[in-house]
């Protein structure tokens, strides 16, 4: 069954501490990949994704996330984490076949502390 | 552009009363998509519109939940009648029918008490 697992429910850090968010997916066939964010009472935004190509992807506000196919993992990361970086960051996949609908992770609630 | 957009932004119902959600896609876009966040759990797919036909309705819990789009612009999900496990985010996005360009509205909270 296709499925995405995110490892961390719950992190807290400290600002300017590095960041990386777990990501798996199980999914037969070709699997576009990517990160969405959700900040305090705003919508879904996306933060980068994966079709093809270099698989280390970089997105928006100083986020990557590299695509390893030998161990289905697309882990978001960061360098320096800001306090505005506090949020809830899901990890979601699609066959590149399909009508796009997307499968999610648990999703893991991020809480940068000033 | 004016983004996706989903109302009412919160709702509170009693068990057995019925519920209208509606969004509005991006104008022009072809698809739209509806999601569901039951508190504690992932974002689950419910079902994809493309233009005013059901693409896959493979997510749709039962046969309470009712969506339409009618005139393939602004759809509706229809909640009847509503019980306390439909309590969750409701979220709509719309995608052109060609590139990428996944959008999402900011959800509707729905609590059934």
């Amino acid at each position: 069954a296709q499925s995405v697992s995110q490892h961390n429910h719950h992190v807290i850090l400290s600002e300017a501490a590095s960041l990386e968010l777990g990501c798996n997916y199980s999914y037969g066939g070709t699997v576009n990949l990517f990160w969405y964010v959700q900040y305090p009472g705003q919508h879904l935004q996306l933060l980068l994704k994966y079709f093809s190509g270099d698989p280390l992807v970089k997105g928006i506000k100083g986020f990557e996330a590299e695509f390893i196919k030998s161990k289905f993992s697309f882990n978001l990361r960061k360098p320096s984490v800001q306090w505005s970086d506090t949020a809830e960051y899901f990890c979601a996949a699609h066959g590149s076949s399909n009508t796009g609908k997307l499968i999610f992770g648990q999703g893991t609630t991020l809480q940068v502390k000033p | 552009e004016a983004g996706v957009t989903q109302f009412p932004s919160h709702s509170v119902i009693e068990k057995g009363q019925t519920v209208t959600l509606r969004c509005d896609p991006i104008s022009g876009h072809d698809n739209l998509y509806w999601y569901r966040r039951v508190m504690g759990k992932e974002i689950k797919f419910l079902l994809h519109f493309v233009k005013e036909s059901k693409q896959d309705e493979s997510g749709m819990p039962n046969n309470r939940f009712l969506a339409e789009r009618t005139g393939g612009t602004y759809s509706t999900l229809k909640v009847q009648p509503a019980e306390l496990e439909d309590s969750g985010v409701y979220f709509c996005a719309s995608s052109p029918s060609s590139g990428y360009g996944y959008t999402f509205g900011s959800g509707t909270r729905l609590t059934v008490v």
